[in-house]
């Protein structure tokens, strides 16, 4: 069965404190892992697509990454305003397409 | 506004009721997608529709749910006799075909509560 976990469950920064978040996935057949960003009471908000290991996606302060085990999702010097739900997602061969299989999150909170 | 929207926000129910959701996508997307989400968890997925063609339900997804999307634009989630456990948020996301980068729009949600 396809799994994914997140960790850290919860992580709290000071402002401008750069850390990464992990995303671990065991699949068969990734055919794409996405990152999505979701703040509090609303829908999640896509951010990245990653196919291949070895791959790396930039966006402002974060970067994705991606082996053939695990996902990153780096932050550097993270703002107040990047304080939310970072969820991880796979679509594999037994998912089919059109099914994404989202982890549980992790929660930021970035203090000023 | 020409985001996904969804209505209504919030509902509370007793046990038993029915309820439905409306889900009125990206207007150029034909792919639809309703999600359900829990409390801590991420979101799971239920249904998913191509134009109006229901292509793929979850095993989540018991008789007692049911999902239309009868011109292949807007969408609608019954649940019929609710229970508690299906207390959650129910999302609707879209996306256009020929974009197969995994990039769905989600709506705000529905937020379901049954008592």
């Amino acid at each position: 069965e396809d799994q994914v976990t997140q960790s850290p469950e919860a992580l709290r920064l000071q402002e401008g404190e750069s850390s990464s978040l992990n995303c671990s996935y065991t699949v068969s057949g990734l055919r794409g892992l996405f990152w999505y960003r979701q703040d509090p009471g609303k829908g999640p908000e896509f951010l990245f697509t990653l196919y291949s290991a070895g791959e790396e996606k930039e966006k402002e302060r974060l970067k994705a990454t991606l082996t053939k085990k695990e996902s990153f999702l780096h932050i550097t010097a993270p703002k107040p305003e990047d304080s939310a739900t970072y969820l991880c997602a796979v679509r594999t061969a037994n998912t089919g397409f059109q099914k994404l299989v989202f982890g549980t999150g992790t929660r930021l909170l970035v203090s000023p | 506004d020409t985001g996904v929207s969804q209505d209504p926000r919030h509902k509370i129910t007793k046990r038993g009721q029915n309820v439905t959701f409306r889900c009125d996508p990206i207007s150029e997307h034909n792919r639809l997608y309703w999600y359900r989400q829990t409390l801590g968890q991420g979101p799971e997925f239920l249904t998913y529709f191509q134009n109006e063609a229901q292509l793929e339900k979850s095993r989540l997804l018991s008789d007692r749910f049911s999902a239309e999307r009868p011109k292949g634009s807007f969408s609608t989630l019954e649940i019929q006799r609710t229970e508690q456990g299906d207390s959650a948020m129910y999302l609707c996301a879209s996306s256009q075909t020929g974009t197969n980068t995994g990039e769905l729009f989600f709506g705000e949600g529905s937020r379901l509560t049954v008592l």
